[in-house]
């Protein structure tokens, strides 16, 4: 089925070690998005990409990194993660830089730092 | 600070029991206000998008409206099947043509047969 396909679902990291989330759509979009959600938090942008080939922070982007590899991959980064960063990460991809047909969603990846 | 504010934050309904979910938005200027549906351990499912007040769209039992300050989703009737989470997020002036959403908390909605 056509989407957002993020890897992978679940996560356990150690405080200090560092992992790669991937994110990948196959609906020929421009935009992708990477957003934490957390309780009581409502969903919060770290990084996106209105085309591919640029890169913006968003709401809260310290502590990660991001590459646009190609149109349809997204990566997000965490180099040295923290407690602070146990959430559930979800991938988002838009047709248009405005945004106005909505976002489509990946199925999230839940990240527990211990 | 461009703001978004769900209310109320849980919802409990019996069947067939209609209700509004309100989203209150504070932007400098709208560019389009979003209603997503986001069930247990998935991602949100877009729902509609509002750019003017006095919008309005309807997908089976839901119906969004739009005024200059909150917008509201009707449901009517409600069925069991449409117990989730219901996020109200905004595309505001200042964020160019990057189509960067701010998104409220939610309103976690409970249909009981």
């Amino acid at each position: 089925n056509a989407g957002v396909t993020q890897t992978p679902k679940f996560q356990v990291l150690k405080t200090g070690q560092s992992m790669t989330l991937q994110c990948a759509q196959d609906m020929n979009h421009n935009s992708m998005y990477w957003y934490r959600q957390d309780p009581g938090m409502g969903l919060r942008l770290i990084y996106y990409s209105a085309s591919e080939g640029t890169t913006d922070k968003g709401e809260v982007p310290n502590g990660y990194n991001v590459s646009r590899l190609n149109k349809r991959e997204f990566s997000l980064r965490l180099e040295s993660a923290a407690p602070s960063q146990t959430s559930v990460y979800f991938c988002a991809s838009s047709p248009h830089r405005d945004g106005s047909y909505g976002y489509t969603f990946g199925s999230g990846t839940r990240l527990t730092v211990v | 600070e461009d703001q978004v504010t769900q209310s109320p934050e849980a919802l409990r309904l019996q069947e067939g029991e209609s209700s509004s979910l309100n989203c209150s938005y504070t932007v400098s200027g709208l560019r389009g206000l979003f209603w997503y549906r986001q069930d247990p351990g998935k991602g949100p499912e877009f729902l509609f998008t509002l750019y003017s007040a006095g919008e309005e769209k309807e997908k089976e039992r839901l119906k969004a409206t739009l005024t200059k300050k909150e917008s509201f989703l009707h449901i009517t009737a409600p069925k069991p099947e449409d117990s989730a989470t219901y996020l109200c997020a905004v595309q505001a002036d200042g964020s160019g043509n990057t189509g960067k959403l701010i998104f409220g908390q939610g309103t976690t909605l409970q249909v009981k047969p």
